[in-house]
């Protein structure tokens, strides 16, 4: 059964970067079938889309916030990460991470994390 | 750019029927979209993925108390016969070249 998990910092300051890692589980991430990609949610809104990413390294991100993420995969760990940078409050939110079966629509997801930018 | 529009809340009976609508912008009326639900302190679940013919495929484990149907530009989710653990939010969400977006959800109340 695939399990995705997010971890890191709950709490980030105000300029810094935020990181999280997925651990992917019951599932390889190096399948041609699947892209792997983070969701996030701000506190009494909606969805937003971040970003997606093939095994092979190749992303797509949210142009509103494409000239500051990144997502890269480490395949020998089954994980894949997201680097934010130059946060503000406004990007305090729980973030998902979340599988697509060919680059489609999500179909599994983590439970998510909590992360709070504030001083 | 693709849009997609829902009701900001819907209301419903325990054991009655309901119907939500996800409404795709001008262009866009031939796009698949996916439905998800999203309960408190929960991750979101993916619910099934709809075609603009109007097949569907369900997750794993989604009862199928949960459908899907299309026309024109609208997509539908069907829940057969409400249960107290439908309260919850519920995301529509598409793909383009190079993008995904969600709708801004309905919030679905069991009465």
């Amino acid at each position: 059964q695939l399990q995705l998990q997010e971890s890191g910092p709950g709490l980030v300051k105000p300029s810094e970067t935020l990181s999280l890692t997925c651990s992917v589980s019951g599932g390889s991430i190096t399948s041609n079938y699947y892209y792997w990609g983070w969701v996030r949610q701000p506190p009494g809104k909606g969805l937003e889309w971040v970003g997606n990413i093939f095994h092979s390294g190749s992303a797509q991100y949210n142009p509103s916030l494409k000239s500051r993420v990144t997502i890269s995969v480490d395949t020998s760990k089954n994980q894949l990460s997201l680097k934010l940078t130059s946060v503000t409050a406004s990007d305090t939110a729980v973030y998902y991470c979340a599988r697509l079966p060919q680059n489609w629509n999500f179909d599994h997801w983590g439970q998510g994390a909590l992360v709070t930018v504030s001083s | 750019q693709v849009v997609l529009t829902q009701s900001p809340s819907a209301s419903a009976s325990l054991g009655d029927p309901v119907r939500l609508t996800c409404t795709l912008s001008l262009g866009h009326s031939r796009f698949a979209i996916a439905w998800h639900q999203k309960q408190p302190e929960k991750g979101p679940r993916f619910l099934l993925k709809l075609n603009n013919d109007g097949s569907h495929t369900r997750g794993d484990g989604i009862p199928d108390r949960f459908s899907g149907s299309s026309s024109g530009a609208e997509r539908y989710l069907f829940i057969s016969s409400l249960q107290p653990e439908d309260e919850a939010d519920y995301y529509c969400q598409t793909w383009g070249t190079g993008i995904w977006v969600f709708g801004g959800g309905t919030k679905l109340t069991v009465l």
